[in-house]
């Protein structure tokens, strides 16, 4: 499997900050950019993707930017909530077939009160 | 709708023994998947399965990890021996095409801790 890069491995944000989260990637084939929350205890949830053919999704306080030329996208948490605090992971799906996940290696955010 | 169910929750087991885990997906679902989460790392892919069928393998250790599919429903991961490095996360999930889509859902996943 190609590798999805993340970073930071850790963020620490105060409340009603803004998180960022980055991830690259090389693989030209993907073509569906999922990114997926992770509480202690819980499986992995789809939290935003967007396709390649956008440069921004926006669902309420969650926005993807995607920069096709660069092979970058990233993920913005607009007024970082304490509830918010989990691990997050950036993944990237192959055209084709067998629509395999590769995940990068999570974003463990806390947002302090 | 209900989630995807797995079990146990917790296991733990001394090297060298076997253990399996249960996945039960989302009704209808036709593809099924295995992943392992070592700590601090994202989940890997181990096997990927279309209704009863193998899609992809290529990650899984065949040497001591099986899987099967019954009746394209259920599915069994099993390790046989265990080794150290097994400790990790094991998480199923499931999917099935919508609107062009394929959203993965994932159960809670069982822990495996081998001593």
């Amino acid at each position: 499997q190609q590798q999805v890069k993340q970073s930071p491995q850790s963020l620490i944000v105060q409340k009603g900050g803004i998180s960022i989260i980055n991830c690259a990637y090389e693989n030209t084939a993907f073509d569906y950019f999922p990114w997926y929350q992770q509480f202690p205890g819980k499986g992995p949830a789809l939290l935003i993707a967007i396709r390649p053919d956008v440069s921004e999704k926006k669902e309420g306080r969650f926005t993807i930017s995607f920069n096709k030329s660069a092979k970058q996208f990233s993920l913005h948490i607009m007024d970082s909530q304490p509830g918010d605090s989990a691990t997050y992971f950036c993944a990237a799906e192959e055209a084709g077939s067998a629509r395999q996940l590769t995940f990068g290696s999570g974003t463990q955010l806390t947002v302090l009160p | 709708e209900a989630g995807v169910a797995q079990s146990p929750r917790y296991k733990i087991i001394e090297k060298r023994q076997s253990v399996a885990f249960w996945c039960n997906p989302i009704s209808g679902h036709a593809t099924l998947y295995w992943y392992q989460q070592i700590l601090g790392q994202g989940p890997k892919l181990l096997i990927q399965f279309q209704n009863n069928g193998v899609v992809d393998d290529s990650q899984l250790p065949k040497d001591r990890f099986s899987a099967e599919r019954l009746k394209g429903v259920d599915s069994t991961l099993k390790i046989q021996p265990a080794k150290l490095e097994d400790s990790a996360v094991y998480l199923c999930a499931s999917s099935a095409q919508t609107g062009g889509t394929y959203e993965q859902y994932f159960g809670p996943g069982t822990r495996l801790t081998v001593t």
